[in-house]
């Protein structure tokens, strides 16, 4: 079974430019989530989606991000315009109750500001 | 709200030295999970364990072990016999029900294992 697909895997942007990254869960998987990493620090949740709804988004800079999930499967996670401090690596990680919630991780997407 | 802290930022041992990680947890679901994952210098998360809060066993797995205690709110995380292949940052992390099961982090310890 394929894991958790993000792309691109690094993107490199001038501040202000807009940014997508992209994920395509694990089949079955219902609940998506995005979470942000920045150097030295764990991962910090984003944004979790329960289907196509995004249930909690109380952590999403609401001013320059978003993210959609149509159709409940794959996701698109925006930026823009970009700030030098959102030079990152965005995790995507999908879940299941037929899995007791274990969450899968991608690879992530490295994100350099310039 | 729920708090994860990893007091120990960076752990040097020497190899085949045992190493424990420490893990404290803050939490009001009376239903919660806890997780340890390895990131190694490629980046990827790497699941090691996940503990449910109704199962206070101790657990091994090789050269790893770990020790659950509610009592003093703890999920410690020891690694025998040290390996150069073990250097890599070490997360713990806490998820319940009233996040919908979303990662709380801890900051992470990084551990270097030296020949």
């Amino acid at each position: 079974e394929a894991g958790v697909v993000q792309s691109p895997r690094y993107k490199i942007i001038e501040k202000k430019q807009p940014v997508a990254f992209w994920c395509n869960p694990i089949s079955g998987h219902n609940t998506l989530y995005w979470y942000r990493q920045n150097l030295g620090q764990g991962p910090e949740l984003l944004i979790r989606y329960e289907n196509e709804e995004a249930v909690d988004d109380s952590q999403l800079p609401k001013d320059r991000f978003s993210a959609e999930r149509l159709k409940g499967v794959d996701s698109t996670l925006k930026i823009q315009p970009a700030e030098l401090g959102d030079s990152a690596v965005y995790l995507c990680a999908s879940s299941s109750p037929r899995d007791a919630y274990e969450q899968y991780f991608g690879p992530g997407t490295r994100l350099t500001v310039t | 709200a729920q708090k994860v802290t990893q007091a120990q930022t960076e752990i040097s041992v020497v190899e085949k030295e045992d190493v424990t990680l420490d893990c404290v947890y803050e939490t009001r679901d009376t239903t919660y999970y806890l997780f340890w994952y390895k990131q190694p210098p490629s980046g990827e998360l790497v699941f090691l364990i996940r503990r449910n809060s109704f199962d206070e066993q101790n657990e091994i797995s090789g050269r790893y072990s770990w020790n659950f205690q509610k009592s003093t709110s703890s999920f410690n995380f020891t690694i025998t016999a040290s390996q150069v292949v073990d250097s890599a940052v070490y997360f713990c992390a806490l998820s319940g029900t009233n996040s919908g099961y979303a990662l709380n982090f801890g900051k992470g310890t990084s551990l270097l294992v030296t020949p």
